[in-house]
């Protein structure tokens, strides 16, 4: 069965520190991995996304997600952390069964930066 | 482009009520996505579109709940009679062709069933 794990309810990080936040996955074929970030009271918004390539993907905001193949990762990174990083994270891959573009979301991350 | 709109992005309503939740896509995108979410479950997809037609629809709950995309522009969630455990923060997202996995998100429905 495909699915998404995002092993962490919560991360804590002073600002200034850098950050991580984990993902891994389960899927058939070549996976196609997303980071979407939902801040308070808002819907999600698209981060970055692995689809092939350079296994080190940049996105906005200056975060960046490592794709690792053996170990079925693709953890979300920011090398300095501001108190604006603080919110909801999700990992998605997309369903790879036939020409169904659902993605399946993993449970997010809520992160907190400490000034 | 504005972005995905949905409306009301607030409802209280009483259990038995009928709710329609209104959601315009994003201009040229012919993806349309419903998801709900909740503490208890996360996000939840209910059904998906394309072209205006559905495509998977087994995430919609019970029978209580239905969709349409009557256009491009245009998509109607359904809840009748809407229960208490209906009670979440439903989002519309749309998408291209081209990127089908880049969803654009509206700001979400906020329901309340009393």
């Amino acid at each position: 069965a495909q699915s998404v794990a995002q092993p962490e309810d919560q991360v804590n990080v002073a600002e200034g520190n850098p950050l991580t936040v984990k993902c891994t996955y389960s899927v058939s074929g070549n996976p196609y991995l997303f980071w979407y970030v939902q801040y308070p009271n808002r819907g999600l918004q698209f981060l970055l996304k692995y689809i092939t390539g350079d296994n080190l993907v940049k996105g906005s905001y200056g975060f960046e997600a490592e794709f690792n193949k053996s170990q079925t990762s693709f953890h979300l990174k920011k090398p300095s952390a501001l108190v604006s990083d603080s919110a909801l994270y999700f990992c998605a891959v997309r369903d790879m069964r036939g020409s169904n573009y659902q993605l399946i979301w993993g449970a997010g991350t809520k992160l907190i930066i400490k000034p | 482009d504005a972005g995905v709109i949905q409306s009301p992005r607030h409802e209280v309503t009483e259990m038995g009520q009928e709710v329609t939740l209104r959601c315009k896509p994003i201009s040229g995108h012919d993806y349309l996505f419903w998801y709900r979410q909740t503490m208890m479950r996360g996000l939840e997809l209910l059904i998906y579109f394309n072209n205006n037609v559905p495509i998977d629809d087994s995430g919609m709950p019970e029978d209580r709940f239905s969709a349409k995309m009557p256009n491009a522009s245009f998509s109607t969630l359904k809840i009748q009679p809407s229960e208490p455990r209906d009670s979440a923060v439903y989002f519309c997202a749309s998408s291209d062709p081209g990127g089908v996995e880049t969803q654009y998100f509206g700001p979400g429905t906020r329901l309340l069933v009393l």
